[in-house]
């Protein structure tokens, strides 16, 4: 069964500090892995989106890693701010439909304290 | 910032109504999408279009029903609202790439 699951589900971080969020996938045949920004209330933004061949991908503060081998990713948040308070959604397309099948993960919603 | 819209953003209706959820892009793109998603829960699509007068069913059983007479335009219909319909309905729309842009949301209460 495909499937997408996050860790943890929830995590509470001071300004300035670091943090990782964890995304495990069963998904196949596997074509990509996205991450999005989620916050209160709205639609999900595209962070970073990577393909097979991608170990690692930055988009300003927000680095994601990809191992395919272990269909593991993660994503480094570095020296948070308050505005990155939202959920963060791990999303796996596969190769196996036309309509390129995305797989939600259910999110990790962090909070960043002052 | 994504050019895909959606109204109304907050909708509270009574049991029985009849609604419909807008959503509007100016992007261009051939294939749309609804999703549903509950708090803490992963988004759910209910419905797909690749492009005019094309819609599908998505993965969750919906009792609403969409239409895609314009490229631009994927309206999503309840025909008799349920509480069990009280969610966060969004839409969204995807470039060639398969990049996908989502809308703000509506988000639906049913009393």
């Amino acid at each position: 069964k495909n499937q997408v699951e996050q860790s943890p589900q929830s995590l509470i971080i001071l300004e300035g500090k670091n943090c990782t969020l964890q995304c495990n996938y069963t998904v196949s045949p596997f074509s990509n892995l996205r991450w999005y920004k989620q916050d209160t209330g709205r639609g999900p933004v595209s962070l970073t989106i990577m393909t097979f061949s991608e170990n690692t991908k930055s988009n300003g503060r927000y680095t994601a890693t990809l191992d395919a081998d272990t269909k593991q990713s993660s994503l480094h948040i570095t020296a948070s701010q308050l505005s990155d308070s939202a959920s963060y959604i791990c999303v796996v397309s596969d190769r196996g439909s036309t309509l390129g099948r995305l797989y939600f993960g259910r999110g990790t919603q962090l909070t960043v304290w002052p | 910032e994504a050019d895909i819209y959606q109204t109304p953003r907050y909708l509270v209706i009574g049991t029985g109504k009849k609604i419909t959820l807008e959503c509007s892009q100016t992007m261009g793109h051939d294939k749309m999408y609804w999703y549903q998603q509950d708090p803490g829960m992963e988004l759910h699509l209910i419905h797909y279009s690749y492009g005019v007068n094309s819609t599908e069913k998505g993965d969750l059983s919906s009792e609403s029903t969409v239409s895609r007479i314009r490229t631009e335009h994927f309206p999503l219909t309840l025909e008799s609202a349920r509480p069990s319909h009280t969610s966060q309905y969004l839409c969204a729309s995807s470039d060639p790439r398969a990049e996908q842009y989502f809308g703000p949301g509506t988000r639906l209460t049913v009393t």
